[in-house]
């Protein structure tokens, strides 16, 4: 079974402070990806990689960095969190077979900033 | 920028009943997959249907997609508890190698 696993379920930070969300698969997939789920708002991409060293940004990269230094792990970095960073962090891996992508998710982390 | 929107955003149906909720996208697609969230955790794979594809079943699940309409529709028939859940739609857009998800629709089982 693949597995994607987030270093945290939940953390709490200070305003301000510089936070590092994890993420590893031990799948060998090429790309992941981190999201961020809101209540009525789904999930939303922040940043994605589809090779070591390699990224783009998502739809909402502001106030976010990433990094992948090695295939099985993508970083998330918070630079100076703020409270409307507040939320669920959703990484996920993929493979793609015959055109097809399916996607494969961490627990999530939840978020707070106080 | 969010491809697919689910309807309804809620839904809550006794145990036995089916559910049905649909999604609607924008742009071509390679595929629809339809994923459920139990509460706070991470999403799973349910299902995948290919745009040449116009219905597939998966047990009690059976999706449909009309590609003229660009919607999407997820029956989970005979419902149980455990079917509780949010369900979201993500479609693989054409041309593109991530997935962009609804805002989804949360069923609640009644026993």
């Amino acid at each position: 079974d693949v597995k994607v696993t987030q270093s945290s379920r939940y953390l709490v930070k200070r305003t301000g402070e510089k936070v590092f969300l994890e993420c590893v698969q031990d799948m060998d997939h090429e790309n992941m990806f981190w999201y961020r789920q809101d209540p009525g708002l789904g999930l939303r991409l922040i940043y994605f990689s589809y090779d070591v060293k390699m990224k783009e940004k998502g739809d909402i990269p502001e106030g976010y960095s990433v990094s992948r230094e090695k295939k099985e792990r993508f970083s998330l970095i918070l630079e100076s969190a703020s409270t409307n960073q507040t939320s669920m962090y959703l990484c996920a891996s993929s493979f793609q077979i015959r055109g097809d992508t399916e996607a494969f998710f961490g627990q999530g982390t939840r978020l707070t900033v106080v | 920028s969010q491809q697919g929107e689910e309807d309804p955003q809620a839904l809550s149906i006794q145990e036995g009943e089916n559910a049905t909720m649909n999604c609607s996208y924008k742009t071509s697609i390679n595929n629809l997959q339809w994923y459920r969230q139990n509460s706070g955790r991470g999403l799973v794979h349910l299902i995948l249907i290919r745009s040449n594809e116009r219905e597939k079943h998966s047990g009690r699940l059976r999706v449909t997609l009309d590609t003229s309409k660009k919607s999407s529709s997820l029956l989970i028939t005979a419902s149980r508890a455990a079917d509780t859940a949010s369900y979201f739609c993500a479609t693989d857009a054409v041309g593109d190698y991530k997935l962009s998800f609804g805002a989804g629709t949360t069923v609640t089982v009644r026993a």
